[in-house]
């Protein structure tokens, strides 16, 4: 899987959104990117995932750049609860890779 | 939501002792497995199961560890002659088709090991 680069820690106040970037330039066309967060400890749950077009759902938004070599995270409207260590993994769908690898993250801390 | 439950939550054995982490993956998945955090690290894979038997599993994974389906709705790890550095959290996943890309992994909240 491609390797992927975020910033260490980030903060954000409570309301606004926060944006949180992932590089991954090594990426290949059959690699989707998935975002992870994990609240202190608890078990990592799913945010969302994209291949090449811009996704929504009720949690987030990702945006993905056109040449796929990065993507952003938007959580519209961070609350506290939204503090976590949030993961993006890239990962091959077809083929015999099936595992998720996990880094190191974005520590997002939500101030009020 | 479908969940993925684990039990124990935690468990503090002693050093040499055998344990067995329990699972009980989402009713209709079809792939399973094991992840472990050490406290302050990352979520580190050990292993993945499909179909009766280990599809992939980590250098971690050796010897010590076994995974077993023993019914239709419990996934175990048994961890054997345990050492102070396997304590961690553990963390079970499922799946229904790793293959589909609209699917998701999903993991359960953990089981603290403790070794002392």
């Amino acid at each position: 899987d491609a390797k992927t680069t975020q910033p260490t820690s980030m903060d954000c106040a409570e309301g606004r959104a926060a944006n949180l970037p992932c590089n991954h330039s090594t990426i290949s066309g059959n690699e989707y990117v998935y975002w992870y967060r994990q609240i202190h400890s608890q078990g990592p749950q799913y945010i969302i995932h994209g291949l090449k077009n811009n996704e929504t759902n009720e949690m987030a938004s990702l945006i993905i750049t056109e040449d796929r070599k990065s993507s952003t995270l938007i959580l519209p409207h961070a609350t506290l609860r939204d503090t976590a260590v949030y993961y993006c993994i890239v990962r091959v769908v077809w083929g015999s890779n099936y595992k998720l690898t996990f880094g190191k993250g974005t520590l997002l801390t939500v101030n009020p | 939501e479908p969940e993925v439950t684990q039990t124990p939550s935690h468990q503090v054995t002693q050093m040499g002792q055998e344990v067995i982490l329990r699972c009980v993956p989402i009713s209709n998945h079809l792939y399973f497995y094991w992840y472990r955090q050490i406290l302050g690290q990352k979520v580190e894979f050990l292993v993945s199961f499909y179909n009766n038997e280990i599809s992939e599993k980590s250098e971690i994974f050796d010897d010590q560890f076994s995974v077993e389906r023993p019914d239709g709705s419990n996934f175990t790890l048994k961890i054997r002659s345990t050492k102070l550095e396997d304590s961690a959290m553990y963390f079970c996943a499922s799946i229904s088709d790793p293959r589909e890309p609209g699917n998701t992994i999903y993991f359960g909240e953990g089981s603290w090991l403790t070794v002392v």
